[in-house]
C-alpha cells in the first residue's frame, strides 16, 4: 500500500461545475500537508498547503482530516485552465520532514 | 528573474553511458533536491543537500551521484548502474528544509536511454 494515496483519475468535468477529490495517507507521524498542481509534461507548482482548520483561497478549498487520515481539495466554478493533474504532498516529522508524493489525480474541464 | 535553470530539457544516451543533470538557482536557497517522476508514480527523492559541500540520499539513490561545490548549483550523475535511468528528473530548492512543503522547480530534464 502506498504512503499517500489518490484516485488517478481522470475526472471529467464540465466548465462552471465543482468538483472534489481526496487524498489519504497512512502514516500518523504526518506533520504537513500540501496541494501542488503539475501541467502535462510540466514542473510541479504549489497551490496550497492544508492547514488543520483548513483554508480557502479563491475558489479552492482545502480540508484536512486527521481523524481520518485523508486531505480534500474542491474547486468550484471550474475554469477550462484548472485542467491540471493535482498532487496530495505530506511531510512526516520522523523522516527529516522530507516529502512524500502521491501519484497524482487527473482533472480534465470540457467546455 | 529568478528561478532554476536545468538543463538539457531532453538528453538521449546508450546504455552504459554515464550523464550528468545541470540544476542552477539563483533564488538564494540553502536546500536543494533532485526528484525522479515515473508515469503513474508520485515524484520520488534521489538525493538533497540542505549546505554547501553536505548532500543525503534520498529513497532511490542507487545508481546516482550528486555534489553540492557552490550553493548555487547542484548536479546530478545517472550512473550506468543505474537499472532503469529514463525518466523525468527534476530539482528543486527551498529556503530551508522540506518541512515549509514549499519547493520550487526547475522545468525538469526528460532522460531517456536507448
Amino acid at each position: 500500500r502506498k504512503e499517500v494515496e489518490q484516485d488517478p483519475g481522470p475526472f471529467n468535468v464540465p466548465e462552471g461545475a465543482t468538483v472534489a477529490f481526496n487524498c489519504t495517507y497512512s502514516n500518523s507521524a504526518s506533520q504537513s500537508f500540501f496541494w501542488y498542481r503539475q501541467d502535462c509534461r510540466k514542473e510541479p507548482k504549489l497551490l496550497m498547503s492544508v492547514y488543520s482548520s483548513g483554508n480557502e483561497d479563491g475558489r479552492f478549498t482545502a480540508q484536512l482530516n486527521r481523524a481520518s487520515q485523508y486531505i480534500s481539495l474542491l474547486i468550484r466554478d471550474s475554469k477550462l485552465s484548472d485542467s491540471a493533474t493535482y498532487l496530495c504532498v505530506v511531510n512526516r516529522w520522523d523522516s527529516n520532514y522530507q516529502l512524500i508524493w502521491g501519484a497524482g489525480t487527473k482533472l480534465i474541464i470540457k467546455p | 528573474d529568478g528561478g532554476i535553470t536545468q538543463s538539457p530539457k531532453y538528453l538521449f544516451r546508450k546504455e552504459g553511458q554515464n550523464v550528468t543533470l545541470s540544476c542552477e538557482q539563483n533564488l538564494n536557497h540553502d536546500a536543494m533536491y533532485w526528484y525522479r517522476q515515473d508515469p503513474g508514480q508520485g515524484l520520488r527523492l534521489i538525493y538533497y543537500s540542505q549546505i554547501v559541500n553536505d548532500f543525503q540520499k534520498g529513497d532511490i539513490a542507487e545508481g546516482y551521484s550528486v555534489s553540492r561545490e557552490k550553493k548555487e548549483s547542484f548536479p546530478l550523475t545517472v550512473t550506468s548502474a543505474q537499472k532503469n535511468p529514463t525518466a523525468f528528473y527534476l530539482c528543486a530548492s527551498s529556503t530551508a528544509g522540506a518541512n515549509t512543503g514549499e519547493l520550487f522547480f526547475g522545468e525538469g530534464s526528460r532522460l531517456t536511454v536507448l
